[in-house]
């Protein structure tokens, strides 16, 4: 079945660096857009970034342009999330989706 | 950017009665390939969110036929034909027209 297993998070000061995976099985990964969603505690979801099934297309919020590179790896399966110049407010879990499934997320805490 | 606004932000119901969710959009969601790329997701408490609705009123693989999607252009509504009691969480609508954008979502509990 569809499993989508989120990695990388963890706490980071801010102003620092932090790089997400995301590892797909189950299905023709290279097939499929894909997207990062992201989750303050208590509050609702927002979308974060996206790319494209070949990688040629990416998408970004503009709360993390600039600061957030979205890239994947179609031989590894998996798709990644860079994160520089991170802030307070990017705190909150991290899920890789193409929207019909969702993995677990990774918890990311930005704080002194 | 289009902005997705919902109704109510909290819901109390009874178990066995109906439930309805309002999700309005800034500007129309119809993509200029005719399609209308509306989207409602279920979030159960202390679990990941799981779509339940994709392009307005097709249910997904899985998804009980008491949840129900429908409208167009710039109005859509969840509507849940008999609460029970595994509905209880959050739902958000989502459009994927321009861009990617969640509403603020919409809390349902037991009365």
């Amino acid at each position: 079945q569809v499993q989508l297993v989120e990695s990388g998070g963890g706490v980071v000061q801010p102003g620092r660096s932090l790089r997400l995976s995301c590892t797909a099985s189950g299905f023709t990964f290279s097939y499929y857009g894909m997207h990062w969603v992201r989750q303050a505690p208590g509050r609702g979801l927002e979308w974060v970034a996206v790319i494209s099934d070949d990688g040629s297309n990416k998408y970004y919020a503009d709360s993390v342009k600039g600061r957030f590179t979205i890239s994947r790896d179609n031989s590894k399966n998996t798709l990644y999330l860079q994160m520089n110049s991170l802030r307070a407010e990017d705190t909150a879990v991290y899920y890789c989706t193409p929207f019909d499934s969702w993995g677990q997320g990774t918890p990311v805490t930005v704080a002194s | 950017d289009i902005v997705m606004t919902q109704s109510p932000l909290s819901l109390p119901v009874t178990l066995g009665q109906p439930a309805s969710i309002s999700c309005r959009s800034s500007q129309s969601l119809v993509h200029s390939d005719g399609n209308t790329y509306l989207y409602w997701f279920q979030q159960r408490p202390g679990q990941s969110p799981r779509r339940l609705i994709y392009e307005v009123s097709n249910r997904d693989s899985g998804v009980p036929d008491r949840f129900s999607g429908s409208g167009s252009g710039t109005d859509f509504t969840l509507k849940i034909s008999r609460v029970e009691a595994e509905d209880v969480g959050a739902y958000y609508c989502m459009q994927g027209t321009l861009s990617w954008t969640f509403g603020q979502g919409t809390k349902v509990e037991i009365k």
